[in-house]
């Protein structure tokens, strides 16, 4: 089963656009919500993170805006750039746990 | 400082067999993570080691184990290798491993394919 599920799987984007992915989760146990971007032949690294308490966190082009009763959560990346053009996971965990329960991932590709 | 090291970054079984990966934290972290990486099944988590014990584990057979040695360096072995082992497996380290400290370290991973 399931526990964090991402949309979509594949995203195509033009430089300078807006790309979106969603994330939805059914744990209401969560409570801390990364995004990991994944470049090919290399491991996942931490891009942004929030726990919900706040209902939106930005750093730079990145945005996380979280939706507590929806149980929805997504990533915004503004003015997206060909060096974006990666793979991106969401995730969800509880604190004081050690493991994290990742979305199946969504491949974006910015066009310049 | 020097990120996650895993080794090797790539090897070929065949079924039946066994494997060894090992991986090399961040000094000074004592939390090893493991997890598969498959394109059908994405990021699934193994289990995880602190002060070389195995506080969690994921939903994986028994032919999977792992180890953690005292100066955290941490091994994982698959037994009796099935076609469907064939994945990335990926360590991450991080300071104590819950999510208070929030960020997992990840390594460039070990590829392993069974033939």
């Amino acid at each position: 089963q399931q526990q964090v599920k991402q949309s979509p799987q594949s995203l195509i984007v033009q430089k300078g656009g807006i790309s979106i992915i969603n994330c939805a989760y059914e744990n209401t146990a969560f409570d801390y919500f990364p995004w990991y971007q994944q470049f090919p032949g290399k491991g996942p690294a931490l891009l942004i993170a929030i726990r919900p308490d706040v209902s939106e966190k930005k750093e730079g082009r990145f945005t996380i805006s979280f939706n507590k009763s929806a149980k929805q959560f997504s990533l915004h990346i503004m003015d997206s750039q060909p060096g974006d053009s990666a793979t991106y996971f969401c995730a969800a965990a509880k604190t004081g746990a050690n493991n994290l329960f990742f979305g199946t991932g969504t491949r974006l590709t910015v066009i310049p | 400082k020097a990120g996650v090291t895993q080794t090797p970054r790539y090897l070929i079984k065949t079924r039946g067999q066994q494997v060894t990966l090992s991986c090399s934290p961040i000094s000074g972290h004592r939390s090893v993570s493991w997890y598969q990486q498959t394109p059908g099944q994405g990021l699934q988590f193994l289990f995880e080691y602190f002060s070389e014990t195995q506080r969690n584990k994921g939903n994986f057979p028994g032919r999977f184990s792992g180890r953690q040695f005292s100066n955290s360096r941490s091994e994982m072995n698959v037994s009796t290798l099935e076609l469907g082992d064939s994945a990335l497996y990926l360590c991450a380290s991080s300071l104590d491993g819950g999510m208070s400290t929030g960020e997992l370290f990840f390594g460039e991973g070990s590829r392993l394919t069974v033939l």
